[in-house]
């Protein structure tokens, strides 16, 4: 089946810095989806995007709809300790509508650890 | 609201044993959902039920049934639990109308197979 290809697979940065990271398919995808897990949790949707080119911002995180609608991205701006855990990019394939029932493929995650 | 709730948190079986997790909304969702989380293979499909009284198989299904016992509630079964069963299970579920793709998560349900 479809696979997303989640970049980069794990960060070690320092509090203050800024972070990115990006999700790339081999078909093209409706909607793109980022999501956060801390240990133990599970994952909370951060930013949904349902435009090609589409730049939408939730407090330091901003994502971006690849033009191509092949890829995404997601950039943390100014990290801070409880940035720290597990980041998914999620994509719906296919044109808007159709009958897929929503049904999500999910990128292997990036493991942000924030050093203070 | 809750959100999505899922029972157990916790669960060690041996193999042969079989159990139910439970998942229960309160977003009123027409679409529910059961993935697994393995380390470094993110999350995938093993059933999904798109209505009430609809069930169809995801990714990888083997092993496995569900019950949509009604629109608030999506169980997941292992008839005869095998150690590669042993994995983190979330339970989904996705709000209705429109062309809307969000899928909204429970806390997870920690399997360990002997």
């Amino acid at each position: 089946g479809q696979q997303l290809n989640q970049s980069p697979q794990s960060m070690f940065i320092q509090e203050g810095e800024d972070v990115s990271m990006n999700c790339t398919s081999s078909s093209i995808f409706n909607t793109w989806l980022w999501y956060k897990q801390e240990p133990g949790e599970g994952p909370v949707l951060l930013i949904a995007l349902y435009k090609a080119g589409e730049l939408t911002s939730n407090g330091r995180l901003t994502a971006q709809f690849g033009i191509t609608r092949k890829d995404s991205f997601l950039n943390i701006s100014a990290s801070i300790p409880s940035d720290v855990g597990i980041y998914f990019c999620a994509g719906r394939e296919g044109d808007a509508g159709g009958t897929s029932y929503g049904k999500l493929t999910f990128g292997q995650g990036t493991i942000l650890t924030v050093h203070p | 609201n809750a959100g999505v709730t899922q029972t157990p948190k916790f669960q060690v079986l041996k193999t042969g044993q079989s159990m139910t997790l439970q998942c229960a909304q309160d977003m009123n969702h027409n679409s529910m959902y059961w993935y697994r989380q393995d380390p470094g293979m993110g999350l995938r499909l093993i059933y999904y039920s798109a209505s009430e009284g609809t069930t169809d198989k995801g990714e990888v299904p083997n092993g496995y049934n569900v019950s949509r016992l009604n629109k608030r509630e999506f169980s997941l079964r292992l008839e005869s639990a095998a150690p590669s069963q042993t994995s983190v299970y979330f339970c989904a579920s996705r709000r209705s109308g429109g062309d809307y793709n969000e899928q909204f998560f429970g806390p997870g349900t920690r399997l360990t197979v002997l």
